[in-house]
């Protein structure tokens, strides 16, 4: 159980398009998902923290309307990279947890490569 | 600022010996701590979860948590070289909503045949 899953695995499109990220859970309502982005060699770092039919939470220095969260149903988030840069080519991992219990499942991540 | 402390490793044990990895936070608050493994570019799979004071032991691992003195382990018995990988040490605060977790930046670990 605790399956999620992402789409798409990897991406790669030119500057300045937008890329949609999606993050389902399989098996369990997420009444939270999270979402990460991770660079090589380093650390996790939290973006954003989304509750079903709420406003996303940004952490400190993620531009909301750059980094776009939706979390339509118990199932989906899905993360848009608007107008995305070079800069933005990283891995995007999101987890989930259903409220019952505390536990974060991951999902196999996104690799994102703009040109 | 609440942390999660760990040592970045290389951890270097040979196949078969007892691998240990330790933690330590900052927030005194904090109940729930989590051991999540990450192979090199893959995310984190979860290894186990400990709340209480004391032992927890799934399969060949063991998780110990001290609260006094915010430390919490995670203990890999009979190492084998697919153990390879980072481990996270992560922690929710306390105080906090939504169960957010705070990451400590992973141990290396090397499993040698």
């Amino acid at each position: 159980g605790a399956v999620v899953s992402q789409h798409p695995s990897r991406v790669i499109c030119k500057s300045g398009t937008s890329v949609k990220i999606e993050c389902r859970s399989l098996d369990f309502q997420a009444t939270t998902m999270f979402w990460y982005r991770q660079f090589p060699k380093k650390s996790l770092m939290l973006m954003a923290t989304s509750n079903e039919g709420s406003k996303a939470t940004y952490e400190q220095g993620v531009e909301k309307d750059k980094f776009l969260i939706n979390h339509a149903s118990l199932t989906l988030s899905t993360l848009t990279v608007t107008s995305a840069h070079p800069e933005d080519s990283s891995f995007y991992i999101c987890s989930a947890s259903s409220g019952v219990e505390e536990t974060q499942y991951f999902g196999p991540g996104t690799r994102l490569l703009v040109l | 600022q609440k942390e999660v402390e760990q040592n970045s490793g290389p951890l270097s044990v040979p196949e078969g010996a007892i691998a240990s990895l330790n933690c330590t936070y900052s927030d005194r608050g904090s109940q729930s701590f989590f051991w999540y493994r990450q192979y090199s570019g893959k995310s984190p799979e979860l290894i186990m979860f400990i709340y209480s004071n004391g032992d927890k032991e799934d399969g060949r691992f063991t998780a110990q948590l001290n609260k006094a003195s915010q430390y919490v382990s995670l203990l890999i018995r009979d190492s084998q070289p697919s153990d390879s990988a980072t481990y996270l040490c992560a922690v929710i605060n306390s105080g906090g909503s939504n169960y957010k977790l705070t990451f400590g930046k992973g141990t290396l670990l090397t499993v040698n045949p």
